[in-house]
């Protein structure tokens, strides 16, 4: 069945520092791949998407790539903030499959100053 | 403001006692889910509905009943809870099948 794989947290960064938090996929056909953000205490985001291969997500200055070819869709921000500690989560949704989200087991960031 | 509110926020409970959370949407959406999310796990959807009186289950469903009577609301129903559905849960609506969801400010259940 499909899945998405996450890189295992927590991330511990130094404020202004690149992040990258890997995320790989496996499903047939061609899902949307989308990013989710979760605050503390809060409920989840939609941080960015991408619905087809080659499409670039950003937003806030995070950015993630859709790759076919490798099955991933990675998240990256050059100049992280403390305002940036969240868990992410890594999620695949396929054309047709009545709205449902397959997430990732999401990664938890800390951003220190 | 567009969201999806749900309560209570906080339960605890003990096992075997129904229990209902509520969930309701001011966004007219036609889809509605529920998931839990567990350390590790990720969230996994437990039961969804795609309008009024329309509803299938999830990944997770046992242990679990829904209704959608109205196209804004979509209660969570667990008839005898047990401890293993201590879990944060969370409901979700979309308008569509292909567009974002909005998500809840989720519900910390610990069933003892």
């Amino acid at each position: 069945g499909d899945s998405v794989t996450q890189m295992e947290g927590p991330v511990t960064l130094s404020e202004e520092a690149f992040l990258t938090i890997n995320c790989t996929y496996t499903a047939t056909g061609y899902p949307s791949l989308f990013w989710y953000v979760q605050y503390p205490g809060e409920g989840l985001q939609l941080l960015l998407k991408a619905t087809k291969a080659d499409d670039k997500g950003s937003n806030k200055g995070f950015e993630a790539t859709y790759r076919k070819e490798t099955t991933s869709f990675h998240l990256e921000k050059g100049s992280v903030q403390v305002s940036d500690s969240a868990v992410y989560f890594c999620a695949l949704r396929h054309s047709g499959g009545y709205n449902k989200l397959i997430f990732g087991a999401g990664t938890r960031l800390a951003v220190h100053p | 403001e567009a969201q999806v509110t749900q309560n209570p926020r906080y339960l605890i409970t003990v096992t075997g006692k129904k229990l209902t959370v509520t969930c309701s949407q001011n966004m007219n959406h036609e889809y509605m889910s529920w998931y839990r999310q567990d350390p590790g796990l990720g969230l996994r959807q437990i039961y969804y509905s795609m309008n009024v009186e329309v509803t299938d289950k999830g990944d997770v469903p046992e242990g679990y009943k829904v209704s959608r009577k109205e196209k804004r609301n979509f209660p969570l129903i667990l008839e005898s809870p047990s401890p293993n559905q201590t879990s944060l849960y969370f409901c979700a609506s979309s308008p569509g099948t292909n567009t974002e969801a909005f998500f809840g400010q989720g519900t910390r259940l610990t069933v003892v």
